[in-house]
């Protein structure tokens, strides 16, 4: 089964800190996609990530793919409030539909 | 702004009813995809068009059915509505159908859907 596991789901953390949130998936996969989501609204799109090693930054935000660990990781440094929103990977497979992970809701609190 | 229109942005409804939401995908975007996110089931995929025909079916109830015109427009038709079919029904759009391509999805605002 393909399964995309976010974690941790709720995440409070003070301006100024670092933090990372990690993003599993089941099955090997080069292709992964970071969103991003304010409350009632669309997804954003954050970043692509397509091979092993990949590594990406705008901002505060940094996210790598290690393949091999069937694992990303979104990076926040130095949190500002703006960031609270919620984080979604989405993991391709090729030929089937996109997988979420049930999302991370980060909260930047001062 | 994605370039993903959807209408209407609110929709409010009883039980029984019947009701249709639809989707415009972003100039030069073939491929349709329609997800419903509730609060505990979260973000789930439902159905993906490419140019006119279905290409994957994710947990899409049988009440619900969809198709893409010959314009790309999609609509997404929800029947025999009941309570717990309220949630937000999001529209994306990419260039290609997945499989071998790179094919970031693009998502509409979404339609909030209430039934009463």
């Amino acid at each position: 089964e393909l399964k995309v596991e976010q974690n941790p789901l709720f995440l409070s953390m003070q301006e100024g800190k670092n933090y990372t949130i990690y993003c599993n998936y089941s099955t090997t996969s080069d292709r992964l996609y970071w969103y991003r989501q304010d409350p009632g609204k669309s997804l954003e799109s954050l970043f692509v990530l397509l091979s092993n090693g990949a590594v990406k930054q705008e901002g505060r935000l940094m996210a790598s793919l290690d393949t091999k660990a069937r694992l990303s990781t979104l990076h926040i440094t130095a949190a500002v409030h703006d960031l609270s929103a919620t984080y979604f990977c989405a993991v391709d497979w090729g030929n089937t539909p996109l997988v979420f992970g049930k999302g991370t809701r980060l909260s930047v609190i001062a | 702004d994605s370039g993903v229109t959807q209408t209407p942005k609110h929709l409010i409804t009883a039980t029984g009813q019947r009701v249709t939401l639809r989707c415009s995908p972003r100039s030069g975007d073939l491929s349709v995809y329609w997800y419903q996110q509730s609060l505990d089931q979260g973000l789930q995929f439902l159905i993906q068009y490419y140019n006119g025909e279905e290409r994957a079916k994710g947990n899409i109830l049988e009440r619900f059915s969809a198709q893409q015109f010959p314009d790309l427009h999609s609509e997404l038709n929800l029947s025999s509505l009941e309570l717990g079919d309220s949630a937000l029904y999001f529209c994306a759009s990419s260039v290609a159908g997945g499989g071998l391509s790179t094919d970031t999805q693009y998502f509409g605002p979404g339609t909030r859907l209430t039934v009463l």
